[in-house]
């Protein structure tokens, strides 16, 4: 199975800062990597898609990038809601769709 | 507007069994991909099974093979997960998530609330 690694585990921002985190696969992926935002004891929301492709409805403050083995989510111009955990999940050919183990963002 | 509403979680003891249902609205349930993503206590996301439009194809988590079961019925538009011989570390909150594909991968693009399982003597 592919391995995502994710790092940091957690950060310290203030609002309005720019953030990112980092996620590694184990083997090449391609650019078959999605990014969720997980508010708690909410269920987890698609930001990012395809790598770098912003799904309907996220703002533009959040961007993506990468390919292959790294990939990257910023988040710029950080706001209140947005201190949550992100996931990473690469969904390259058949399941296992193997997630990260989470980025948690504190104020 | 997609709802996806999971129902069927609760406390079971040890080695019983239990089976979750998600119902599905607002879209065409027969043509998509469905997923079960569980996330324990405090952990992160598991991704723990997948199951195709038709029924025809499904996937599991190495580590849950032979204990749990994904299924769907298109005429009800509801997708299922038994578990069988439930473990303590199986307690987790279940979510049931829509897949949608895109050039080379896949993604959930609409999740429900999740069920809570709690496996406890």
């Amino acid at each position: 199975d592919i391995q995502m690694t994710q790092s940091p585990s957690s950060l310290s921002a203030s609002v309005g800062d720019r953030v990112t985190i980092t996620c590694r696969a184990s083997q090449s992926i391609g650019d078959s990597l999605n990014w969720y935002q997980q508010n708690p004891g909410k269920a987890p929301k698609l930001l990012i898609y395809h790598a770098s492709s912003l799904q309907s409805g996220v703002p533009s403050r959040f961007s993506g990038g990468g390919s292959g083995t790294d990939f990257t989510l910023t988040i710029s111009n950080l706001q209140p809601e947005d201190f949550a955990t992100f996931y990473c999940q690469q969904s390259h050919k058949s399941p296992p769709w193997t997630f990260g183990q989470g980025t948690k963002v504190e104020i | 507007e997609v709802q996806l509403v999971e129902s069927g979680g609760g406390l079971v003891k040890p080695g019983e069994s239990l089976r979750l249902s998600c119902a599905a609205s607002g879209f065409m349930f027969s043509t998509y991909t469905m997923n079960w993503v569980r996330q324990a206590p405090g952990k992160g996301l598991e991704w723990v099974s997948s199951i195709g439009p038709g029924g025809s194809y499904t996937y599991y988590a190495e580590s849950l093979k032979g204990r749990f079961t994904i299924s769907r019925d298109n005429a009800k538009n509801s997708l299922y997960l038994q578990m069988n011989n439930l473990r303590v570390e199986d307690t987790a909150i279940y979510y049931c998530a829509r897949v949608q594909q895109y050039t080379n991968g896949y993604l959930s693009d609409y999740w429900g609330q999740g069920s809570l399982v709690t496996v406890s003597s």
